[in-house]
């Protein structure tokens, strides 16, 4: 089944304290991204990567990292996370450039306290 | 970065009802895509758009691209309470390069059966 899959769903933890945030498509789609999701604010994008090694930053990139080592996997990392990003995150995925239709996983909800 | 306008922001209507929404930008798109989310769940797609004035159609859901491509519309015949969730346009710019899609804020349908 083609599917885009986020661990962990939930978490929820400190301030300061490291985390990662995994993301896996097993469709062989070149494009990946991350969004966060806020009330009354929408999706926004975090980062993304036309493919392997290559990323860029969307429009909130503070505060994130994020890798492409290899084309099924984009892992979203928070060095040092504060309290404001709390938040819903989504990981997506799309067969061509950013202009194709984008597949996304089941969400991943971040505490931070 | 980029906004669109999404409105309304929510809706309450009787279930066989028609619905219409839309969104609208400041700058030219050349993709706009339609989503929806149900709660705990990432958005799935339900109709994307490559053309100005192109009218596409998904079951009960009807999508236009916009003639001056800055504007798109979705329209939902015979509602039904599986219809209840949160709608978002998605839109991406039409300079060349790896420009992001951006989000409108959604829409949110209730369905009173």
């Amino acid at each position: 089944e083609a599917q885009v899959t986020q661990n962990p769903r939930y978490l929820i933890t400190v301030t300061g304290k490291k985390l990662t945030v995994t993301c896996s498509q097993n469709m062989n789609h070149e494009y990946m991204s991350w969004y966060r999701q806020d009330p009354g604010l929408g999706l926004r994008q975090i980062y993304y990567s036309m493919n392997v090694e290559v990323t860029d930053k969307g429009d909130v990139p503070e505060g994130y990292k994020v890798s492409r080592k290899e084309k099924r996997n984009f892992p979203l990392i928070l060095e040092s996370p504060s309290p404001n990003q709390t938040s819903l995150y989504f990981c997506a995925s799309s067969l061509g450039r950013g202009n194709q239709p984008q597949h996304f996983g089941d969400g991943t909800r971040l505490s931070i306290l | 970065g980029q906004q669109l306008n999404q409105s309304p922001q929510s809706m309450f209507i009787q279930e066989g009802e028609d619905v219409s929404m839309n969104c609208t930008s400041s700058s030219i798109f050349n993709t706009w895509l339609w989503y929806k989310q149900d709660p705990g769940e990432g958005p799935v797609l339900l109709i994307a758009l490559y053309k100005a004035g192109e009218l596409t159609s998904n079951g009960r859901l009807t999508a236009q691209f916009g003639i001056t491509r800055k504007d798109s519309f979705l329209n939902i015949s015979a509602s039904i309470p599986s219809d209840v969730g949160i709608y978002f346009c998605a839109g991406q710019s039409s300079i060349p390069g790896n420009t992001p899609l951006v989000f409108g804020k959604g829409t949110r349908l209730s369905v009173i059966a």
